[in-house]
Order: C-alpha cells, then sequence, then structure tokens
C-alpha cells in the first residue's frame, strides 16, 4: 500500500523566510496530493491540493510541486507570518479494489518567529 | 449544518468500557472516513464508505472495532473493551465525490482511557 513519508518533523523560521516541506511517497498509481494545516487543537483543513497531471500550483504564498517520476512532492510558504505556525501534513491517494482511501505523512511543525 | 460535526467532543472511558463516537458528514457527501491521531501523529487511516458500503476496513486496529453508516449519512464508530492505547482523537472526513477531491474533517473526538 501507499507510504507517506515527510521531513523535517520541526521546521523553525525567522518571520518573513520561506518554508520548505518535502514528501515522498510509494505508490506510482497516486494521483492527488492534497496538503493539510491542522492549528492547536483543531481540524486539519486543506489548503493546496496537486493532481498528477500538473507539475506546480500556486496560490499566493503556498505553492506545492510534484515531480511523479521520483514521486516526491513539496510545499513551499514563501513570506512567512506568525500565521502559518500549526502541523502540516502531506497525503496521496491510495486506490485498491476496495476503492480509495488518503495516506498523511507524520506531519511538521512550523514555527514562524516573530 | 456547514461542516462536518462529530460529538461527543471529548470522551473519557474507563478501560473496558464501550464508546460510540459520531460523525454527521456534510450533506450530500458519498465518502466518509474515520482516521486515528494519536498526539503529535498525522491520521491514520482506518475506514472508509461510500454511500452506507464499507469499502474498506483495513486500517481498523483490532476487532474491538466496529463503524457502521446504514443510512449513507450519518457514521457510527464503535470501540468494545477499550485499552489505553485506543486513547487519541479520532476524525470523520467526508468528501462529494470521492477520489482527487479535498476531504473535510470534523473536529474530532478526543477520546481518553483511563
Amino acid at each position: 500500500g501507499e507510504n507517506v513519508e515527510q521531513h523535517p518533523s520541526t521546521l523553525s523560521v525567522q518571520e518573513g523566510d520561506s518554508a520548505v516541506i518535502k514528501c515522498t511517497y510509494s505508490d506510482s498509481a497516486s494521483n492527488y496530493f492534497p496538503w493539510y494545516k491542522q492549528e492547536l487543537g483543531k481540524r486539519p483543513q486543506l489548503i493546496i491540493d496537486i493532481r498528477s497531471n500538473v507539475g506546480e500550483k500556486k496560490d499566493q504564498r503556498i505553492a506545492v510541486t510534484l515531480n511523479k517520476t521520483a514521486k516526491h512532492f513539496s510545499l513551499h510558504i514563501t513570506e512567512t507570518q506568525p500565521e502559518d505556525s500549526a502541523v502540516y501534513f502531506c497525503a496521496a491517494d491510495e486506490f485498491n479494489t476496495g476503492g480509495f482511501k488518503t495516506i498523511f505523512g507524520a506531519g511538521t511543525r512550523l514555527f514562524v518567529k516573530a | 449544518g456547514a461542516g462536518v460535526s462529530q460529538s461527543p467532543r471529548y470522551k473519557v472511558a474507563k478501560r473496558g468500557q464501550d464508546v460510540a463516537l459520531r460523525c454527521d458528514p456534510i450533506s450530500g457527501h458519498v465518502s466518509l472516513f474515520w482516521y486515528q491521531q494519536a498526539l503529535g501523529q498525522g491520521p491514520e487511516f482506518l475506514t472508509y464508505f461510500q454511500n452506507e458500503a464499507q469499502l474498506d476496513k483495513s486500517g481498523l486496529p483490532s476487532d474491538r472495532f466496529f463503524a457502521e453508516r446504514p443510512e449513507g449519512s450519518v457514521s457510527t464508530l464503535k470501540i468494545q473493551r477499550t485499552q489505553q492505547e485506543d486513547s487519541a482523537v479520532y476524525l470523520c472526513a467526508s468528501s462529494l465525490k470521492g477520489q482527487n477531491t479535498e476531504a473535510f474533517f470534523g473536529q474530532g473526538t478526543r477520546l481518553t482511557v483511563v
């Protein structure tokens, strides 16, 4: 089945700097890769997603890149702000005869220092 | 309601007690997922429903865990004879179509087994 690895587990940046979180996946059949942000005590919320027919997607200060050959994808946050501090999860959809499921990475705790 | 609703938000159970966790998905959402999130970890897949059909229950950790969605809407996750290792946040998510679409999460139920 699908295995999603995420690095780093913790990331601390200065306000205004960029943050990069990297993930790898194992199932070459996966073609949907969402990123979720989870603030302390709150539910995970989708911040951006990418499908396998594109290599990059951008939404204001966040962007995601996908390399299907290497089976890795990354989240880039530019001009970080204190409110970006949260746990970020990458994910990949796994397909099997039972349908599909979203497999999550272990998460990256991002600290943005003011 | 506007989002996925879970109840109770918090549950303290004595070891050996049975518990039932409820999920009200967004109206019209076909797919429903249950995840278990241990402290500091990413959500771990438990089970997946498409309408009333449980298509994948490969993530349920033991036969003490049981989930149902009898009318294709509300779902219940039941844990029998709870153990301390069952302590976690249980997240429910729903999506409109299924694969390659955004999953919306509930606030979760924090289960503590004492």
